[in-house]
């Protein structure tokens, strides 16, 4: 079956930096892309990798492994607004996207 | 990116009543637009994909006759929920596809709560 892993939870400090991991299982590849989602909104797209390595944009950065089945997500300087959730998705060999649960990133002072 | 508009962004109706759900791509002619569901502190599930001028391709579990599923032109799909029951309240969303990545985006979602 197709599986998408990643923490439920996790909590930083403003100011600071934090890294949600991703894990996949899915039949094929074409793509992974990684969403954040405020309470109560819709998804806003963040990146997408389709090789391996690393995507900076701002404070934002996604890492991907297409070998380990893995990536990441970097978020650097945290600010309060960051508190959100964010959501890993894998685009299989059909192109249908598969979901993760989403992380919940707690934001502290 | 592109602009998704829905409407409404949320709406109470009594049990046994049907919903309309419309969604709009602003700046994009969408040949395809998604329909998800999302439950508190559960993923996005995809229900179905809306085609302009054919039926939708529903998922797995998801009815065809309760959810319907109307694209009638490139920019507005609509999703009725019929007969609506409490256990189908949820948070609505749509999405087209215009990227070069395949990359989603949103509409801002439609909160239903059925009594």
């Amino acid at each position: 079956g197709q599986n998408i892993d990643q923490p439920t939870e996790m909590t930083a400090t403003e100011g600071a930096i934090v890294q949600i991991n991703c894990t996949y299982q899915t039949s094929g590849f074409n793509g992974l892309f990684w969403y954040q989602q405020h309470a109560g909104e819709a998804p806003t797209f963040l990146s997408y990798n389709v090789l391996d390595g690393l995507e900076e944009k701002g404070r934002f950065s996604s890492f991907l492994s297409r070998s380990k089945g893995y990536s990441y997500l970097l978020l650097k300087e945290l600010q309060m607004k960051d508190s959100a959730s964010y959501l890993c998705a894998v685009m299989d060999s059909n192109y249908q996207l598969i979901w993760g649960a989403g992380t919940k990133l707690i934001i502290k002072p | 990116g592109a602009v998704v508009s829905q409407h409404p962004s949320r709406v109470i109706c009594k049990s046994g009543t049907s919903v309309k759900i419309e969604c709009r791509s602003l700046d994009f002619q969408a040949t395809t637009m998604f329909w998800y569901r999302q439950f508190p502190k559960q993923s996005l599930m995809l229900m179905a994909t809306s085609n302009e001028g054919s039926k939708a391709t529903y998922e797995q579990g998801v009815e065809k006759d309760k959810f319907l599923i109307n694209h009638a032109s490139l920019t507005l799909s609509t999703l009725t929920v019929t007969s609506a029951h409490p256990e189908d309240s949820s948070f609505y969303i749509c999405s087209v596809s215009p990227g070069d990545y395949n990359e989603q985006f949103f509409g801002p979602g439609t909160r239903l709560t059925v009594l």
